[in-house]
């Protein structure tokens, strides 16, 4: 069955330590996202990349770094510089025009 | 900025009651408009979409809602309740704007429960 496979569904981090978020999709879509979900703010878009080798910041870039080498793959790398990284962070992926996204069922991150 | 409002951060509803969650987003130009479910334990999943045509749309599960462009508004609605429709609720525009690309703009979601 194709879709988006994130893992580790549980991530556990020191402070000051970089950890990468894994985002796999066997869908064929061209756009992919990530999303960082925190209680009462709804979902806030960190990074999205159009197309292989080319990324775009969200709204919440800060702290975060990805890579589009493949198009099935958009790794997420939290960075120490990311003041409050303990969340669940979604993955998601779409087709050319947005018909709606298909998404992971996350990763919930947990800095120690 | 272009944003998305859900003003309803909580709501508890007995089964059989009717729900309708609001969703209004800031943009006077064209919208792709979607809902969004998310059960406990579980992945989103898309409830229903607008992108033209008759404003109200049906969507899975007995969902509905209603896409008023003057009020910048696509409210969610359902005539009974079940204790399974116990989930979190996230509307999501995509602002057509030649600077949204094709992503989508969530509000802060209304976690709804329904009591047995």
């Amino acid at each position: 069955d194709g879709g988006i496979t994130q893992s580790p569904k549980y991530l556990f981090r020191k402070e000051g330590q970089n950890v990468t978020l894994s985002c796999e999709q066997n869908l064929n879509h061209d756009a992919m996202y990530w999303y960082r979900q925190d209680p009462g703010q709804g979902l806030r878009l960190i990074y999205y990349s159009q197309i292989v080798n080319d990324f775009q910041k969200g709204d919440i870039a800060e702290g975060y770094s990805v890579s589009r080498e493949k198009k099935e793959s958009f790794p997420l790398t939290v960075t120490s510089a990311q003041k409050n990284p303990t969340a669940f962070y979604l993955c998601a992926s779409s087709m050319g025009q947005v018909r709606g996204y298909t998404f992971g069922s996350g990763t919930r991150l947990t800095v120690v | 900025a272009q944003s998305v409002s859900q003003h309803n951060h909580h709501v508890i509803l007995s089964e059989a009651a009717s729900l309708e969650l609001g969703c209004n987003y800031s943009y006077g130009g064209t919208v792709n408009l979607f809902w969004y479910v998310q059960y406990p334990g579980q992945h989103l999943q898309l409830l229903l979409k607008y992108f033209s045509g008759d404003p109200l749309v049906k969507g899975i599960k007995g969902f509905e809602a209603e896409f008023i462009k003057s009020k910048f508004s696509f409210n969610l609605r359902k005539p009974s309740v079940q204790w399974s429709d116990t989930a979190e609720y996230f509307c999501a525009v995509n602002f057509m704007n030649n600077n949204a690309g094709n992503m989508l703009t969530f509000g802060g979601g209304t976690r709804l429960m329904v009591k047995p």
